[in-house]
């Protein structure tokens, strides 16, 4: 069966700081990966996306970037982050049925 | 760009009463989702529409495809306290593997 890890699950990064956030998916290949942002009480916001290795969609440019340097890896990452940056971020890969399937996810605070 | 609408935003209800909300776009999706997110975690899939005019039932969960491909909608038969949560319609726009959540609706349930 497929599952998806996230890490770490909290964290809490002053402003101006470099972020990194992992997503692995296991038991499938060449998923469609995504990365989600959500504000405390609010929708999610679709940051990237990636169909392949190396491959990144950006929806949110800003000072935020993504890469897949392997198939069932994805990263998020920042130079140096912003207090608007903080949130709970979500990763997610989809099946050829276009169902999505959700990591634990990350609740960043940047102070 | 491309938002998808939810109806209502939030809802408060009797245990044991009948729920339905609605989401629309400006665009037309080939795919209708609807997920649950309880508090803390990432959203679950309750229900996937593949076709126009489409009706899917979960248990008590039941979903319909809108035949304008522009609509969608969820009900909930009989509530229960576990029902609460925020409920969400998603897809990808047709022709894209950008995946959009709706807005939410907040469902609460009094015993």
């Amino acid at each position: 069966s497929q599952t998806i890890h996230q890490w770490p699950a909290t964290l809490v990064q002053p402003v101006g700081s470099p972020l990194s956030l992992e997503c692995t998916v296991e038991g499938t290949s060449n998923p469609n990966l995504y990365w989600y942002r959500q504000a405390a009480g609010r929708g999610l916001q679709l940051l990237f996306y990636s169909v392949g290795i190396g491959q990144i969609s950006s929806e949110v440019p800003q000072n935020l970037s993504a890469s897949r340097p392997q198939d069932r890896q994805f990263i998020l990452s920042s130079k140096k982050l912003l207090l608007s940056d903080s949130g709970f971020y979500l990763c997610a890969w989809m099946d050829n049925s276009y169902e999505q399937y959700f990591g634990p996810g990350t609740r960043l605070t940047v102070t | 760009g491309q938002q998808l609408n939810q109806s209502p935003q939030s809802m408060f209800i009797q245990e044991g009463e009948d729920v339905s909300m609605n989401c629309t776009s400006s665009s037309i999706f080939n795919t209708w989702l609807w997920y649950k997110q309880d508090p803390g975690e990432g959203p679950v899939l309750l229900i996937a529409l593949y076709k126009a005019g489409e009706l899917t039932s979960n248990g008590r969960l039941t979903a319909q495809f809108g035949i304008t491909r522009k609509d969608s909608f969820l009900n909930i038969s009989a509530s229960i306290p576990s029902d609460v949560g925020i409920y969400f319609c998603a897809g990808p726009p047709s022709g894209t593997y950008k995946y959009i959540f709706g807005t939410g609706t907040r469902l609460k349930v009094l015993a």
